[in-house]
């Protein structure tokens, strides 16, 4: 029972380098979103995807970017770090629209930019 | 105003007791609202969903909606220690946008 699993778990960048935060679900879920959390806030929604090919902004996108190939994957690609990019990211799956139907999440990526 | 907008709490309430934790939101076309549970350092688990004025009750948890108010609200009865985690609030968009909007969240702990 993985449902949806997020690596890495921790991970430290220096101002400017990249990363990819990495989501995969088994679940046979069409919908798949990134959200980051950061203290004492609720998510905030930075992309989201229908189905594989489809992806569209949320309300924070900007300095991230994402692909879905496949169904499992949506990858969380971030480019040139910064201080302000420091937070939880939470990748989620649902089976309909998440608005309409439980979500589940991964256990979160804790990312500190220095 | 925020769109989802609940007490940060610290919310503490006696093992045995109701915990009640309000929310209240601005878009009056939002048709969807979900309780999440998020233990300390730990992913958001949904709690309950409610669609229709009223209430609804799961085991000991009561969601309450009121349209007309624009309020929600998580009643838990017979609080447990194991029922101290941040209860995050959020409701469906309207329209198309299809998203979730979360409230920062109400911190709960149960005093045994």
């Amino acid at each position: 029972n993985a449902g949806v699993t997020q690596t890495p778990k921790f991970r430290i960048l220096k101002i400017g380098q990249s990363m990819t935060l990495q989501c995969t679900q088994d679940m046979n879920h069409n919908y798949m979103y990134w959200y980051r959390q950061d203290p004492g806030m609720g998510l905030k929604l930075i992309y989201y995807s229908v189905g594989a090919g489809i992806t569209d902004k949320g309300e924070v996108p900007n300095g991230y970017n994402v692909s879905r190939s496949t169904t499992e994957d949506f990858p969380l690609r971030l480019e040139l770090a910064a201080p302000s990019q420091t937070s939880v990211y939470f990748c989620a799956s649902s089976l309909q629209n998440i608005r309409d139907t439980e979500a589940f999440f991964g256990q979160g990526t804790r990312l500190t930019v220095v | 105003q925020k769109e989802v907008e609940q007490n940060s709490g610290p919310l503490s309430v006696p093992e045995g007791a109701i915990a009640s934790l309000n929310c209240t939101y601005s878009d009056r076309g939002s048709q969807s609202f979900f309780w999440y549970r998020q233990y300390s350092g730990k992913s958001p688990e949904l709690i309950m969903f409610i669609y229709s004025n009223g209430d609804k009750e799961d085991g000991r948890f009561t969601a309450q909606l009121n349209k007309a108010s624009q309020y929600v609200s998580l009643l838990i009865r017979d609080s447990q220690p194991s029922d101290s985690a941040t209860y995050l609030c959020a409701r469906g968009s309207s329209g198309s946008a299809r998203q979730l909007t979360f409230g920062s969240g109400t911190q709960l702990t149960v005093l045994p």
